[in-house]
């Protein structure tokens, strides 16, 4: 059973960068597409981004000039910077993994079946 | 920006079947999957591929895709299946993920 463990800053004041790191502990690390998805408190789920473990990255349009998301192999471990940070950006953010079927020669997604505990992130002058 | 519209509530009694809906533009092209959260708790994984059932969930939820619209589907709604249900898909060009808008499934 894969376990994704999430740790950064909860409190941030305007236009601070927001971090965050997921380690992912007893299952595969390589072979899977790790992602940042958020949801503010009352609302529903926003994709940021995912990367894999070969370093391609996928972002989210609305945010892709704010956000880097970076992976770090050796360590098992994935990030996610969002710059300039505003209210809007208060949520719970989670980190999430999920592998891919290419048995049939176009790859796709199986859902994201494994999910950090999530962080509350405030952004508050 | 490519939107997935859900129903905001349905309501059903124990026992009945629950079917939970979301419509998109680029379904016919791409799969949809679908996450049960309970209050204060990460999502769950309950469909993948339109119709995919991960290991250790139980059998009453399933999944259909027509057109633009794939529905989730629980059988026999037990009390503990009161949550809110997301679904996810890609846009067109397979480019970004989004989700809808979510479904809380009331239990009356």
């Amino acid at each position: 059973q894969v376990q994704l463990r999430q740790w950064g800053a909860g409190l941030l004041k305007p236009s601070e960068t927001l971090s965050l790191t997921c380690g992912v502990y007893d299952g595969s690390f390589s072979g899977s597409y790790w992602a940042w998805i958020r949801q503010p408190p009352g609302k529903g789920l926003e994709w940021i981004g995912e990367i894999n473990d070969s370093g391609q990255i996928e972002n989210n349009p609305s945010l892709k000039s704010r956000v880097t998301i970076s992976v770090d192999t050796s360590r098992r471990q994935f990030s996610l910077n969002l710059t300039s940070v505003t209210a809007a950006d208060t949520a719970v953010y989670y980190c999430a993994g999920s592998s891919k079927d290419c048995s049939t020669g176009k790859c796709h997604s199986l859902g994201f079946d494994r999910w950090g505990q999530g962080t509350l992130v405030t952004v508050s002058p | 920006s490519y939107e997935l519209t859900q129903t905001p509530s349905v309501s059903v009694s124990p026992g009945q079947t629950a079917r939970i809906t979301c419509s998109g533009d680029a379904l016919p092209n791409q799969y949809g999957y679908w996450y049960q959260q309970r209050p204060g708790q990460a999502p769950v994984l309950v469909i993948y591929k339109d119709s995919e059932r991960p290991s250790g969930i139980p059998e009453r939820f399933s999944g259909s895709a027509s057109g633009t619209t794939v529905t989730l589907i629980i059988r026999g709604v037990r009390a503990e299946d009161e949550a809110d249900y997301y679904c996810q898909s890609a846009d067109r060009d397979s480019s970004y993920w989004v989700f809808g808008g979510g479904t809380r499934l009331t239990v009356l």
